[in-house]
């Protein structure tokens, strides 16, 4: 089983300004690798495929990054929506998530 | 609007059994692939089980193998798990959620919540 490890857990941010979140594979996942976003009592929502393609709908400022074991996910500029839990999934190997990053409010 | 909607959550007793289904809407079911997550209470999400377009392949992760069987009807245009042996720690909401075409999940239910407990 590929493992997805997200870092850091919890990251405080301001409005205006950017976030930065990690994700890395225990082995290659290639481009396989998804971002999602989930607000309290919603489901989660596609922001990232393909390691760097936005899904529809989604704002530019947010991008992604990465291939093989190292991924990232920018917010290039936060907006009070932004403020959820992220997740980052690899679909090379089956499917698992990882343990997610909260972005909350400084 | 392309949709999907589950239904059959509840109250179950350990070593029951439940039948979730997710019905959907707005685009051509029998061409995807579908999935079934599912997320603890205050918990991360974890992948369940996975379906091909004409159920000729199926996967389940090992936390539910044995136990869980999913399942499609395109004429319905429904997916569904039928979950057996159920234990506390299958205690979650129960997301149904379209492949995009061989990737990523893109389109996801609202989810319906199951809990085990005497």
């Amino acid at each position: 089983e590929i493992v997805m490890t997200q870092s850091p857990a919890t990251l405080s941010v301001s409005p205006g300004e950017r976030a930065t979140l990690s994700c890395r594979a225990s082995q290659s996942v290639s481009s396989n690798l998804a971002w999602y976003q989930q607000k309290p009592g919603q489901a989660p929502r596609l922001l990232i495929y393909g390691a760097s393609t936005r899904a529809t709908g989604i704002p530019a400022r947010f991008s992604g990054s990465g291939s093989g074991t190292e991924f990232t996910l920018t917010i290039s500029s936060l907006q009070s929506e932004d403020f959820a839990v992220y997740y980052c999934q690899q679909y090379n190997n089956w499917w698992t998530f990882g343990q997610g990053t909260k972005v909350e409010i400084k | 609007e392309v949709q999907l909607v589950e239904s059959g959550g509840g109250l179950v007793k350990p070593g029951g059994s439940l039948r979730l289904s997710c019905a959907a809407s707005g685009f051509t079911f029998s061409s995807y692939s579908m999935n079934w997550v599912r997320q603890a209470p205050g918990k991360g999400l974890e992948w369940v089980s996975s379906i091909s377009s004409s159920s000729s392949y199926i996967y389940y992760a090992d936390s539910v193998k044995g136990r869980f069987t999913i399942s499609r009807d395109n004429a319905k245009n429904s997916l569904y798990l039928q979950m057996n042996s159920l234990r506390a720690e299958d205690t979650a909401v129960y997301y149904c959620a379209r492949t995009r075409t061989g990737d990523a999940f893109d389109i996801w239910g609202q989810g319906t919540m199951v809990t085990v407990s005497s």
